[in-house]
């Protein structure tokens, strides 16, 4: 069964980078030609698309996101990354590392404040 | 502002049937397929329906998707109490190249 662990920094100042890890069990991240993204949700809100990646390497974001968004692959690690710069409070919430639509890892809280 | 639409709210009494409405468009129901979550409180979404109308292992069969043109629905039938949570539709979308998602609709089991 896939499995999808995000880890990375709980509180991170604000103007600084975010930076998250999803680590993928339970198959090869190259083994699929679906993407692997990221979703993130804030308290009390919706869910959101950060961007994915795919197996050719390529990436696509969202628009609103875009220029503070980095997405990436170590596939010898079978882990994908997350990087999102000069972080607001807005940007607090919960992420999320999922395989297209239906495999997804349990989240990680991301809190912005001094 | 949600790309897929979705009612904030509904609700039901146990026993009851109840259907959760997701409108979107071409570029992404209308051509691809449609995911359902729930989440309760404090936990993340957990895969209901995927593949329009599939159940992963251990959802209950009281839980049903189906999809026409560019509108999706969830539906339950004979409602229980452990069905109150926020439930959510997704596609993906080929405008996009990604996943958009609908507002969420809460389920209150009265």
């Amino acid at each position: 069964q896939l499995q999808l662990r995000e880890s990375g920094p709980g509180l991170v100042k604000p103007s600084e980078t975010l930076s998250l890890t999803c680590s993928v069990s339970g198959g090869s991240i190259t083994s699929t030609y679906f993407s692997w993204g990221w979703i993130r949700q804030a308290p009390g809100k919706g869910l959101e698309w950060i961007g994915s990646i795919y197996q050719s390497g390529s990436t696509s974001y969202s628009a609103s996101l875009e220029s503070r968004v980095t997405i990436s692959v170590d596939t010898s690690k079978n882990q994908f990354y997350l990087r999102l710069s000069s972080v607001t409070a807005a940007d607090s919430g919960f992420y999320y590392c999922a395989r297209h639509l239906n495999y997804w890892g349990q989240g990680a809280l991301v809190t912005v404040s001094s | 502002q949600s790309v897929l639409t979705q009612a904030p709210s509904a609700s039901g009494t146990p026993g009851q049937r109840v259907t959760i409405s997701c409108s979107g468009s071409s570029s992404n129901i209308g051509s691809n397929f449609v995911y359902w979550y729930q989440q309760l409180p404090g936990t993340a979404p957990k895969l209901f329906i995927y593949s329009n109308t599939q159940r992963p292992s251990g959802v209950p069969d009281r839980f049903s998707g189906s999809k026409s043109g560019t509108s999706a629905s969830l539906t339950i039938s004979g409602l229980q109490s452990e069905d109150e949570a926020d439930y959510y539709c997704a596609a993906w979308d080929d405008s996009l190249n990604g996943p958009v998602f609908g507002g969420g609709t809460k389920l209150t089991v009265l």
